[in-house]
């Protein structure tokens, strides 16, 4: 079973501090990740999508890494800031495409203290 | 530009009553989901529509029926409602089958 396990389940840090989280999975066949933040009480709001040859992908202050050959990604946040408070979660597409092929992680939940 | 709008926000229903949720959006995408997210699990996915006519189920399907008569509208309708329906619902749409989705802010449903 096609499967998206994220790490740590929450993290709290200081504004301004960097923070690193992750996401492993077992999807196959591989098409795209994407990595969604969900800021409390509203919808999920894409922040990047990577293919297979795709290793770093940048939006803004947020950088996506991408490792096909491990089944490893990575959600880079830089000088965090209190908006960035909200859950990240990411989403795995195998290659049919279609809503039925997308796995969900959890999602890792944020805080920023000032 | 609304995007994806949904409709209640919030409704408390009693166990066995049925009601519809509404979902429009204005981009002309083709592909439209309705998921449901309940606490510490992720996001699951209820029905889905390719297109105008054609609906399919997801993985949780019991319970819910949609149609989808136009490109932008994608109701979902709840039969009977139960205490395990209880969730917040989302839907959420894209042009393409591959592509990001764009989702509405959910709506909180109770179910007494």
């Amino acid at each position: 079973k096609n499967q998206v396990e994220q790490s740590p389940q929450s993290l709290i840090i200081l504004e301004g501090k960097n923070c690193t989280l992750q996401c492993n999975y077992t999807v196959s066949p591989f098409s795209n990740l994407r990595w969604y933040k969900q800021d409390t009480g509203r919808g999920p709001v894409s922040l990047t999508i990577m293919t297979f040859s795709e290793n770093t992908k940048s939006n803004g202050r947020y950088t996506a890494t991408l490792d096909a050959d491990t089944k490893q990604s990575s959600l880079h946040i830089t000088a965090s800031q209190l908006s960035d408070s909200a859950s990240y979660i990411c989403v795995v597409s195998d290659s049919g495409g279609g809503a039925d092929g997308l796995t969900f992680g959890k999602g890792t939940h944020l805080i920023i203290q000032p | 530009n609304a995007g994806v709008t949904q409709t209640p926000k919030f409704q408390v229903l009693k166990t066995g009553q049925s009601m519809t949720l509404q979902c429009a959006q204005d981009m002309n995408h083709e592909y439209m989901s309705w998921y449901r997210q309940d606490p510490g699990m992720g996001l699951r996915l209820i029905h889905y529509s390719v297109g105008a006519g054609i609906t399919d189920q997801g993985e949780v399907p019991n319970g819910y029926n949609v149609s989808r008569s136009t490109t932008e509208d994608f109701p979902l309708r709840l039969l009977s409602a139960a205490p395990s329906q209880t969730s917040v619902y989302f839907c959420a749409s894209s042009y393409f089958a591959d592509q990001p989705q764009h989702f509405g802010d959910g709506t909180r449903l109770s179910i007494l």
